[in-house]
């Protein structure tokens, strides 16, 4: 689904390293999330906005900082990363008034 | 916060039999429900939600359940295929200024044998 496209696809770094997951979407939503999955842990969010002015944190920000740059664009930020960083990300929208998430295809990141 | 078990964490049927994924919650104020289904090497996607107004709700082979006096609600997969085959994640979500916040479960696999 092309609505949510999130680049880069994978990211192979090193412990230090700035790293930066970019999300744009084409569907007018205004809300953007993102999420981390873990194998056995499910889906836990990270950060979520709900427009340009507002940004909010999750169940695990710790280490990550995030930027709403425009309506259809959400960036994710590794400052220094670090291993345990080592998942699978996903950026997720939703509309007004709507509690269903539209999914990217995921940016898988290995930190080394 | 919201706390959502999930179980089991994998299934295995064989092709034609039911399957049955269950899920509780710990939050009395969560009101909205979905179930994802997340195929092999894909992004997640919603498949049937349920919201606490309503005991039951059906989509062709698929239907969810909820028991809000025991806080929990199960998905239930009927005459399964290979194509059911993927890792299934339940949900919840609280009213008010937190209803946009999903708790996802820990995810089950359902492996479908032909």
């Amino acid at each position: 689904d092309a609505d949510v496209t999130q680049t880069p696809r994978n990211r192979i770094t090193k412990t230090g390293k700035r790293i930066m997951l970019e999300c744009s979407q084409t569907k007018g939503h205004d809300r953007m999330y993102w999420y981390r999955q873990d194998p056995g842990l499910g889906l836990r969010l990270i950060y979520y906005s709900f427009d340009v002015k507002d940004i909010n944190k999750g169940e695990i920000s710790d280490g990550y900082s995030v930027s709403r740059q425009a309506q259809a664009k959400f960036s994710l930020s590794l400052e220094s990363a670090i291993p345990n960083q080592t998942a699978l990300y996903f950026c997720a929208t939703s509309g007004v008034g709507s509690n269903v998430l539209t999914f990217g295809a995921g940016s898988r990141l290995t930190v080394l | 916060g919201e706390n959502v078990e999930q179980h089991p964490s994998t299934l295995s049927v064989q092709e034609g039999d039911s399957a049955v994924i269950k899920c509780t919650y710990s939050d009395s104020a969560s009101n909205y429900f979905p179930w994802y289904k997340q195929e092999l090497g894909k992004r997640p996607q919603l498949i049937i939600d349920i919201r606490s107004n309503v005991g039951e709700k059906k989509d062709q082979r698929i239907a969810v359940t909820l028991n809000k006096t025991a806080k929990h609600f199960s998905l239930h997969i009927t005459e399964t295929q290979p194509e059911d085959s993927a890792v299934y994640f339940c949900a919840a979500s609280p009213s008010g200024a937190g209803s946009y916040q999903l708790t996802f479960g820990k995810g089950t696999k359902l492996s479908v044998i032909p």
